[in-house]
């Protein structure tokens, strides 16, 4: 069973708009959610964080939105440039017990047209 | 910055041979992580290792084991290579404290023929 879920498989947006990439998740005792961009040929390289006791967390052209009633998470990109261009995973991690385990979802491809 | 290197970009083996990919941090990281990646399903963690000499399985690790004799160097090892480990295989570390993220090296591309 897919406990963190990335519904759209693409995403397609022209540069200088908002990308939003969007994450579900169905397990209540996460409490730390993660959001890394990976390129071809290249490994995930960390982005942005969040944990449970907020709601939002920004880092400059990019923000992270968290919803915990609704277990949604949300990554926020903005302008959007065409380097942006990756596929974008987010994770999430359990709190307590083996918390060092991520559990990903299986990415969005983010293309960024110029 | 953190470094994670992964010994080889690409590899090439044959079933039935005992492949072994090997992954080396600079940052005195107690955790490390093998995950797979496949089209279409994401990262799945293999195994992973919380210090030196410690072990635990992941989500899929029918078919590979691990070595952590060095804190700074952690070994997937395939038994017996079938074609259906043929995938990306990513190595990760992070600090075990907090809420430290994990940080990846550029991944072997491991076909078996």
């Amino acid at each position: 069973d897919q406990q963190v879920k990335q519904n759209s498989p693409s995403l397609s947006v022209q540069e200088g708009r908002i990308s939003i990439l969007n994450c579900d998740y169905t397990n209540s005792m996460f409490d730390y959610f993660l959001w890394y961009k990976k390129y071809p040929a290249e490994g995930p390289t960390f982005l942005i964080s969040i944990s449970s006791i907020k709601d939002k967390n920004e880092d400059g052209r990019f923000t992270v939105f968290l919803n915990k009633s609704a277990k949604h998470l949300s990554l926020h990109i903005v302008p959007s440039q065409p380097g942006d261009s990756a596929v974008y995973f987010c994770a999430t991690r359990r709190s307590g017990g083996s918390n060092y385990k991520l559990t990903f979802g299986k990415g969005t491809l983010l293309t960024v047209n110029p | 910055d953190v470094k994670v290197t992964q010994s080889s970009r690409y590899l090439v083996k044959r079933t039935g041979e005992k492949v072994f990919l090997e992954c080396v941090q600079d940052m005195d990281h107690e955790n490390m992580f093998w995950y797979r990646q496949d089209p279409g399903l994401g990262l799945r963690l293999i195994y992973f290792s919380y210090d030196v000499k410690m072990k635990e399985k992941g989500d899929i690790p029918e078919g590979y084991s691990v070595s952590r004799e060095k804190k700074e160097r952690f070994s997937l090892i395939l038994e017996s290579a079938s074609t259906n480990q043929t995938s990306m295989y990513l190595c990760a570390s992070r600090e075990n404290w907090g809420n430290q993220p994990q940080h990846f090296g550029d991944g072997t591309r491991l076909s078996i023929l």
